[in-house]
């Protein structure tokens, strides 16, 4: 069955500082794999994806993730973090291999709290 | 910009009330979903639906309903309001189902008493 875990409940962070958010996954196929923030009492914004080609994606307010088939991961990443990075981060996947009804349905993970400090 | 409204940010109905919430999306997706949100647990989606009149059960479709009969529009129902569907709601709509991302409204948090 497929699957996402962000291992973090919480990431801190001083201001300045590069930031990672961690994410794997589990699929039966090829993943399409979704970053979204969300800010305090807001619906979630799309923020990056990978369909296919260059493992390296970019994104939206200088955010970057990199996906690795071998580690089964798609980790957020950003060389220097901002107090307006606060915020709560959910990764997705879509399982192509996965036909039936549910099929193209995104799988969220449960979310990762960034607290960036000044 | 894709923009999906939903019909309220705050609710609060009793227990055994008929809940209608309303979901619009102004840039002609085909598929829209209901999600709801709750601490710890991430999203869990409700229903979906790929096309006018057509729906489908996503993981927690007990005690919700839906309904779209036009595209933009897509309709939430809880037919008998119980404390345990106290949640945030969220509302999706997105172009393609496979490679699309998902735009989503700014939510609507329902309180059950």
């Amino acid at each position: 069955a497929q699957s996402v875990a962000q291992p973090e409940d919480q990431v801190n962070v001083a201001e300045g500082n590069p930031l990672t958010v961690k994410c794997t996954y589990s699929v039966s196929g090829n993943p399409y794999l979704f970053w979204y923030v969300q800010y305090p009492n807001r619906g979630l914004q799309f923020l990056l994806k990978y369909i296919t080609g260059d493992n390296l994606v970019k994104g939206s307010y200088g955010f970057e993730a990199e996906f690795n088939k071998s580690q089964t991961s798609f980790h957020l990443k950003k060389p220097s973090a901002l107090v307006s990075d606060s915020a709560l981060y959910f990764c997705a996947v879509r399982d192509t291999m996965n036909y039936g009804g549910s099929q193209g349905n995104l799988i969220f993970g449960k979310g990762t709290k960034l607290s960036v400090k000044p | 910009d894709v923009k999906v409204t939903q019909s309220s940010r705050y609710l609060v109905k009793r227990t055994g009330e008929k809940v209608f919430l309303e979901c619009v999306q102004d840039m002609d997706h085909e598929n829209m979903f209901w999600y709801r949100q709750d601490p710890g647990l991430g999203l869990r989606l409700i229903y979906f639906s790929y096309d006018v009149k057509m729906k489908e059960k996503g993981d927690i479709p007990e005690g919700y309903s839906v309904s779209r009969e036009k595209k933009e529009r897509f309709s939430l129902i809880l037919e008998s309001a119980s404390t345990n569907q106290t949640s945030m709601y969220l509302c999706a709509s997105s172009l393609g189902l496979m490679v699309g991302e998902q735009y989503f409204g700014p939510g609507t948090r329902l309180t059950v008493t």
